[in-house]
């Protein structure tokens, strides 16, 4: 059984164009995070969940929405997709917000 | 602004060499220093170090944390073509924002036959 799990796992669309990644976790984690690895491989946070609260959010543009329907789950919708909103995306979840993250298998996102 | 930086960037041994791999940090709140390893899909946990001194060992990896110098190596003995893979170093920080984990850029490592 696949412990995190996204989908899906390669999204080619136009820009302007409104697309979501969905994640779940079955690790029974509370804590929930989404990354954004950029083409030179750098992983940078974007959003975490902690019980169904936004508990960081870096300097990201407010076209990325997370939303956590469950602690199993944190879905990142994006608007108005740009070109250099191409990157892989990953979600992860900890079982604490101080425990090691365990890692999705990636979305790979490409903007034409 | 929190940093952490990684050396070499890429690294290219032949089996059976002992490699090291570098990692300094300098941010604020300092929690722990993780090590991931990224083939080609999801970065997998290998250590976490809270304490300076005390070496973490799994197999043929092996890893330290000095907190006086901000800084943590990754050894890797008698490397197999199987351990090529980019090597992320990560910083735990803990601030009024919650907790959040600060990646380096990675170690990019190849080994040949």
């Amino acid at each position: 059984d696949t412990a995190v799990s996204q989908t899906p796992k390669y999204l080619v669309t136009q820009m302007g164009n409104d697309k979501s990644i969905k994640c779940e976790q079955n690790l029974g984690h509370d804590t929930m995070y989404w990354y954004k690895q950029d083409s030179k491989k750098f992983l940078k946070i974007m959003f975490s969940y902690n019980n169904k609260e936004l508990i960081i959010n870096e300097t990201v543009p407010n076209r990325f929405s997370p939303k956590s329907p469950d602690k199993a789950h944190l879905n990142l919708h994006i608007n108005s997709l740009e070109l250099g909103d191409s990157a892989v995306y990953f979600c992860a979840s900890s079982l604490r917000p101080n425990s090691p993250l365990h890692f999705g298998n990636g979305t790979r996102l490409t903007v034409t | 602004e929190d940093k952490v930086v990684q050396s070499p960037l890429s690294l290219v041994v032949h089996e059976g060499d002992t490699v090291t791999l570098n990692c300094s940090y300098e941010v604020t709140n300092f929690r722990s220093l993780l090590w991931y390893k990224q083939e080609k899909k999801a970065p997998t946990f290998l250590f976490m170090l809270t304490s300076s001194g005390i070496e973490k060992k799994s197999g043929r990896l092996s890893s330290i944390l000095d907190k006086k110098e901000l800084f943590s190596i990754l050894n890797i003995t008698a490397t197999q073509t199987g351990d090529s893979a980019v090597y992320l170093c990560a910083a735990h920080t803990n601030s009024n924002s919650g907790y959040a984990l600060n990646f380096g850029k990675g170690t990019s490592l190849l080994v040949t036959p």
